[in-house]
């Protein structure tokens, strides 16, 4: 059974990058023909696509934020991982990871990390 | 991009009641809608995929229809697990994104 964590800073700085890892258990990331990816919501909102990759390593970004996401897969620690630059209040949210069908959904999903962008 | 509109925001009922939750595409999306359900605290857990299809586990009370731009989710005999919110998600761009709905919140009356 496939189990996702998330890991990374619960608190961030405006300007700075936020930088999450998703490590995955009970399925390798680079042998699956799934596709991974993150998923936030602010507080008391509802919930926003970030990016996905697939398992070769394509990925598909946001276009909101495609200038400043990057999403990337360690395969030899079966994680991966989210960047996101230029942080400001509005990032401030609950980070998900998820892992995906190729049909969009997911039954999978990490318990989720608060992110909180202050100075 | 395609936007989701879910109807109402949020609903009062009792244990026992029927329920119905709207999701309206801004677009022809087929069937390629799923519903989720969130407690607070935890992440959203898949109910039904492909309008209609339970995922595994999911007490058949839940129910899902539509296809186009409009779809129902029909929760019947209520029970005091099922007070939850409620996301649709459509998955017709899919890779190139996904959209999910505001949410509808389901409180106890």
């Amino acid at each position: 059974q496939v189990q996702l964590q998330e890991s990374g800073p619960g608190l961030v700085k405006p300007s700075e990058a936020l930088s999450l890892t998703c490590s995955v258990s009970g399925v390798s990331i680079s042998r699956s023909h799934y596709y991974w990816g993150w998923i936030r919501q602010a507080p008391g909102k509802g919930l926003d696509w970030i990016g996905f990759i697939y398992y070769s390593g394509s990925t598909y970004y946001n276009p909101s934020l495609n200038s400043r996401v990057t999403i990337s897969v360690d395969t030899s620690k079966n994680q991966f991982s989210l960047n996101l630059t230029a942080v400001t209040a509005a990032d401030t949210a609950v980070y998900y990871c998820a892992r995906l069908l190729s049909s969009g959904y997911s039954a999978s999903w990490g318990q989720g990390t608060l992110v909180i962008v202050s100075s | 991009d395609i936007q989701m509109t879910q109807s109402p925001s949020s609903v009062s009922a009792s244990v026992g009641d029927r329920v119905t939750i709207t999701c309206r595409a801004s677009q022809d999306i087929s069937t390629w809608l799923a519903w989720y359900q969130q407690k607070p605290g935890k992440a959203p857990k898949l109910l039904i995929y492909e309008v209609s299809n339970l995922q595994s586990g999911v007490p058949s009370r839940f129910s899902g229809s539509g296809a186009g731009t409009d779809f129902t989710l029909t929760i019947s005999n209520l029970q005091p697990e099922d007070f939850a919110t409620y996301y649709c998600q459509q998955a017709n761009s899919f890779p190139r994104g996904i959209t999910f709905g505001q949410g509808t919140r389901l409180e106890i009356k």
